[in-house]
């Protein structure tokens, strides 16, 4: 079975503070993917990495930056966490072949900014 | 701009019940469809995945279903269970056949 782990299950930050958010996955999957899900608007694609150190914009990359340097492991960084971004943040990931994978998620990491 | 929207929103129904939640996309360009299973504070669960050359999967008591040219999936399951209670999500794929648009969900309770 495929795993995705999310280094926090609930993370609490002050407004100002770069955060980290970590997502492992054990599967040699090639694309990974951060979203985050919010009551009313649904789950948003804020960034994908198709392969290490590529990465594509989703809809709302605005105050987010990622990072992949190695295949499991791709990171969501908040440069300067804002009461806006308390979210729940889902990672996911995703095999290119064979084709049409289903993605497959962690747990979540709830992230409140105060 | 691809959209997708669930009806309904929530759902109750007794135990043993067959049911159908709707799904429906704007833009029949898709990849593929899948339906996924969310419970409470938890991450995503994936269901089924239907390719846009397929009319149906089944898994189990699920059968997903999918009209492509009118832009509608629907997720049939047989004889629900108290356990089926969960928040039920489909999202479509675009011809980049990586990111994926949600629609809102439907919130099901099987009552025993």
């Amino acid at each position: 079975d495929v795993k995705v782990t999310q280094s926090s299950r609930y993370l609490v930050k002050r407004t100002g503070e770069k955060v980290f958010l970590e997502c492992v996955q054990d599967m040699d999957h090639e694309n990974m993917f951060w979203y985050r899900q919010d009551p009313g608007l649904g789950l948003r694609l804020i960034y994908f990495s198709y392969d290490v150190k590529m990465k594509e914009k989703g809809d709302i990359p605005e105050g987010y930056s990622v990072s992949r340097e190695k295949k499991e492991r791709f990171s969501l960084i908040l440069e300067s966490a804002s009461t806006n971004q308390t979210s729940m943040y889902l990672c996911a990931s995703r095999t290119e072949s064979p084709p049409n994978q289903p993605q497959h998620f962690g747990d979540g990491t709830r992230l409140s900014i105060l | 701009k691809q959209e997708v929207t669930q009806i309904p929103a929530a759902l109750s129904v007794p135990e043993g019940e067959n049911l159908v939640l709707n799904c429906s996309f704007t833009d029949s360009a898709i990849y593929n469809l899948q339906w996924f299973r969310q419970d409470p504070g938890k991450g995503l669960t994936s269901l089924l995945l239907i390719q846009s050359s397929q009319r149906e999967q089944t898994s189990g008591r699920l059968n997903a279903s999918l009209d492509k040219s009118s832009g509608r999936s629907t997720l049939y399951i047989a004889a629900s269970q108290p356990g089926d209670s969960a928040t039920y999500l489909c999202a479509v794929s675009g011809s980049a056949g990586n990111m994926l648009t949600f629609g809102g969900g439907t919130r099901l309770m099987v009552k025993p």
